[in-house]
């Protein structure tokens, strides 16, 4: 089946530092990735959607100038978290549908940040 | 914006016992999709219903989507420890574009 990797799993930083999390399809490619954030036992919000040779589409209350998406190729979407402070300590789960984007999502294990 | 709710927040349940939990959201879905996410892990795909009153079933899971496609519902009839996790709900606006928004999850725990 459809598998999304998702690295590193787990990062702690200083804060003011920036960290990337990277995410690969690794058996098809992905025009089309999605970036979510989840706070302990709470849902997933959607951060922004990553396209392939355009710019990423932030949603609301988003800073897209912190949290860097780049969509390098079919195959890697990378998530920067610039200038990183405590309260952007959280876990962060990267997504792509296998078919159309409309079609269910497969997820990557995703990264748990901590920012001392 | 698009608002879709779960309840209940949590469930506990003994072993054997069935459990629901429901989903709505404040807009007309052009589908809907169930995901589990086990302890620590990532949100793993279950189902997606499209047809308006569709009924689906995987084993000891059904899954259903309301008339006016604005809710949904999953029952899992007799549960096993193996069934415990958050599920999520979640649902694409009929107002176009990719974006799917989560519901707010149901905890589900069993217990021996």
């Amino acid at each position: 089946g459809a598998v999304v990797s998702q690295h590193p799993s787990r990062v702690i930083c200083k804060s003011g530092t920036s960290v990337k999390i990277e995410c690969r399809s690794l058996d098809f490619q992905a025009t089309t990735m999605f970036w979510y954030r989840q706070f302990p036992k709470q849902s997933l919000m959607l951060m922004a959607t990553s396209n392939e040779g355009s710019k990423a589409t932030y949603e609301q209350g988003v800073e897209k100038d912190k949290f860097l998406i780049n969509h390098a190729s079919l195959t890697l979407s990378t998530l920067t978290v610039t200038s990183a402070h405590p309260e952007d300590s959280s876990f962060y789960i990267c997504s792509a549908p296998t078919g159309t984007p409309n079609s269910p999502l497969h997820f990557g294990n995703g990264t748990r940040l901590t920012v001392t | 914006g698009q608002q879709v709710m779960q309840i209940p927040q949590y469930q506990h349940v003994q072993e054997g016992e069935d459990f629901t939990t429901y989903c709505n959201s404040s807009t007309t879905l052009s589908n809907i999709q169930w995901y589990k996410q086990r302890p620590g892990g990532h949100p793993v795909f279950l189902i997606q219903l499209v047809k308006s009153g569709e009924v689906k079933k995987q084993k000891r899971l059904t899954f259903q989507f309301g008339e006016a496609k604005k809710n949904s519902s999953l029952h899992i009839t007799a549960t096993q420890t193996t069934d415990v996790g958050t599920y999520f709900c979640a649902g694409r606006d009929t107002g176009g574009g990719n974006k799917l928004t989560f519901g707010t999850g149901t905890q589900l725990k069993v217990e021996l």
